[in-house]
């Protein structure tokens, strides 16, 4: 249950698109459609964002994309906005478990 | 409307034991899987355990095992989680929610445990 690495921080500006990856294993994010991403503002609870590697929930703006090759998930923000600044957590199945990444801060300069 | 309402966090010395509830409501809960997820200050999200739609089947991280046990109560549409022989890493805000395929779109405010002498 080792968690899924991604990178501490990047950064973007304004109307700019930002990618943040997420690598884990074939057990895990490799292994199964499961890839899931979070949004995470200080102090509230998360935000699902995309679920099963590239849905997007209802409500949720479509400048939000998620991929993934082999045992690589990634998130893509496009037209980055102020509102976008937050963390972001990708989640995997892992069998009879889920494993979280480490968490990527995002700043919008 | 989804609601989910954890509660029982708190205070407590190391060695010492907590339960915490979710109380559910807005969606039908006996058909849910639900799980909990708990975050350390400053730190990330981490999966705590999971339980199927009626408590038959149920899943823990190797962090928890043999010490903590998720149930609920289907006709109280309430979920729990018994954590017993705290230690200060336990310290983190848990959060209860609805697991669905591996995702979570329904999650609770939170509570906070704190574990310390």
């Amino acid at each position: 249950q080792s968690a899924l690495t991604q990178p501490a921080s990047v950064s973007g500006s304004p109307g700019q698109s930002i990618t943040i990856s997420c690598t884990g294993t074939s057990s895990d994010v490799g292994g199964y459609n499961l890839v899931s991403w979070y949004q995470q503002h200080p102090g509230k609870a998360p935000k699902l964002m995309i679920y099963e590697d590239k849905k997007r929930p209802s409500g949720v703006s479509n400048r939000f994309s998620g991929s993934k090759s082999g045992n690589t998930a990634s998130l893509t923000i496009s037209g980055l906005q102020a509102e976008d600044e937050a963390d972001y957590y990708c989640c995997s199945y892992a069998g009879s478990s889920l494993v979280f990444g480490g968490g990527t801060e995002l700043t919008v300069l | 409307e989804v609601q989910l309402v954890e509660s029982g966090g708190g205070l407590v010395q190391p060695g010492g034991s907590l339960r915490l509830s979710c109380a559910a409501s807005g969606f039908t809960f006996s058909s849910n899987w639900m799980h909990w997820v708990r975050q350390g200050p400053g730190k990330g999200l981490v999966w705590v355990s999971r339980i199927n739609n009626d408590g038959s089947s149920t899943s823990y991280a190797d962090s928890v095992k043999g010490r903590f046990t998720i149930s609920r109560d289907n006709a109280k549409n309430t979920l729990y989680l018994q954590m017993n022989s705290l230690t200060a890493e336990d310290t983190a805000v848990y959060y209860c929610a609805i697991y669905n395929s591996g995702s979570s779109e329904y999650w609770g405010q939170g509570t906070l445990v704190t574990v310390s002498s």
